[in-house]
This record gives structure tokens, sequence and C-alpha cells, in this order.
């Protein structure tokens, strides 16, 4: 069965910090990742998504990019929080087929900027 | 418009009854549908999916599509305590060689013991 990892489970940073969110799938081969943020209060917001190894689309233009190294390695990373990055980040993955679409978050990462 | 609309709730209902919730969604691309419960301070959960027209049923949660009304929803029979959290109606559909999902905002449910 698949597994889906992320840490730190929490992050409390500076404004002007870096950051490195980390996310590993376990049990499958060439997934569709994702990366989501949930603001206080609101919907899910799609980041990024993943198709194969170095291949990254971008969702919305900001503070964040992501990058994949390994085929089941998905990283978010800033060079400088701002305030507004605050939120519980979610990384998701799909099998790579053309007939199942169901999608599975991590347990996620709680990020605090301060 | 939003693309995938839910009531903010909250939806009260007493326990072992039958709780209903409502999703509609705009893009009539949409070929996937799915229900996600999240617990506060946790991820969200897939608890059900539906691809064509009609009813699934898995326990007690049932998943009903009607594409030409745009209309998916969650029953949830026999309401337990332990149901009570935020509802997640997401739509999926293929874009750019991959599949990208579209959430509302969510129902928060309490089931009242």
């Amino acid at each position: 069965s698949q597994t889906i990892h992320q840490w730190p489970a929490t992050l409390v940073q500076p404004v002007g910090s870096p950051l490195s969110l980390e996310c590993t799938v376990e049990g499958t081969s060439n997934p569709n990742l994702y990366w989501y943020r949930q603001a206080a209060g609101r919907g899910l917001q799609l980041l990024f998504y993943s198709v194969g190894i170095g291949q990254i689309s971008s969702e919305v233009p900001q503070n964040l990019s992501a990058s994949r190294p390994q085929d089941r390695q998905f990283i978010l990373s800033s060079k400088k929080l701002l305030l507004s990055d605050s939120g519980f980040y979610l990384c998701a993955w799909r099998l790579n087929t053309g007939t199942l679409y169901e999608q599975y978050f991590g347990p996620g990462t709680r990020l605090t900027v301060t | 418009q939003k693309e995938v609309e839910q009531n903010s709730g909250p939806l009260s209902v007493p326990e072992g009854a039958i709780a209903s919730l409502n999703c509609t969604y705009s893009d009539r691309g949409s070929q996937s549908f799915f229900w996600y419960r999240q617990y506060s301070g946790k991820s969200p959960e897939l608890i059900m999916f539906i691809y064509s027209n009609g009813d699934k049923e898995d326990g007690r949660f049932t998943a009903q599509l009607n594409k030409a009304s745009q209309y998916v929803s969650l029953l949830i029979r026999d309401s337990q305590p332990s149901d009570s959290a935020t509802y997640l109606c997401a739509v999926g559909r293929p874009t750019s060689g991959t599949y990208k999902y579209i959430f509302g905002t969510g129902t928060r449910l309490k089931v009242l013991a």
C-alpha cells in the first residue's frame, strides 16, 4: 500500500527566513504530486503539481517554488518568507494512470510565519 | 462565481439522522468528483469518489452525481458524533498531461449527541 510522509509537522519561522518542506511517497512509482496551501478558514489552493522528475507546473505566481529531485520526493521552498505564507501545507499524490483519479493527502505541515 | 460551491454551514443534525451535504460545480469538463472529510487540525481524508451519474454507496455514505444539473451530494446515514467535521467537495479534470482538482471551501457538519 502507498504511504505519504511530510515533514516537519509544524514550523515557526521569522519573516525573511528560508523555507524547505519535504514530501515523500512510498509504495508507488511515478506518481503525480501536488502541493496545496490551506489558509485559516479558507479552501485548498493548488500551488504546484508535478508529473515527473524535474517537471514542475506552477498554479499561482508567488513567493514559493517547488522541485522534484527524485521520483517520489517533492519539495516546497522559499528564499524569504512573508507573513502571508502562513498556513497548512499539504502534499498529495495520485497514481499516474488514465483511469484512476483518486488523490490522497499527506499529514500536512502547519507553518506560522512571525 | 466559484468553480465549486458548498454551503459553509454549520449543518447540525441529531445523532442517528441523515446528513445531506451538497455541492455544485461550474465546469462541465469536470470528470470526477470527490468527498473529503477533514477534522480540525488534520489533513483531508478521501471518503467517497464518483465518476458516473447516479448513486454510489459505501457503508453509511452515499454519493450522488447529476452531471446535467452539475450537482454532487453526500448522504451520511445514521450520523454519529464522530462524523462531526468539515466535508470538502472536489472536482477533477484533465489538464496539461495530468489531472487537477478544484476544491470547495467545505461544509462544517455537527452531529449532536
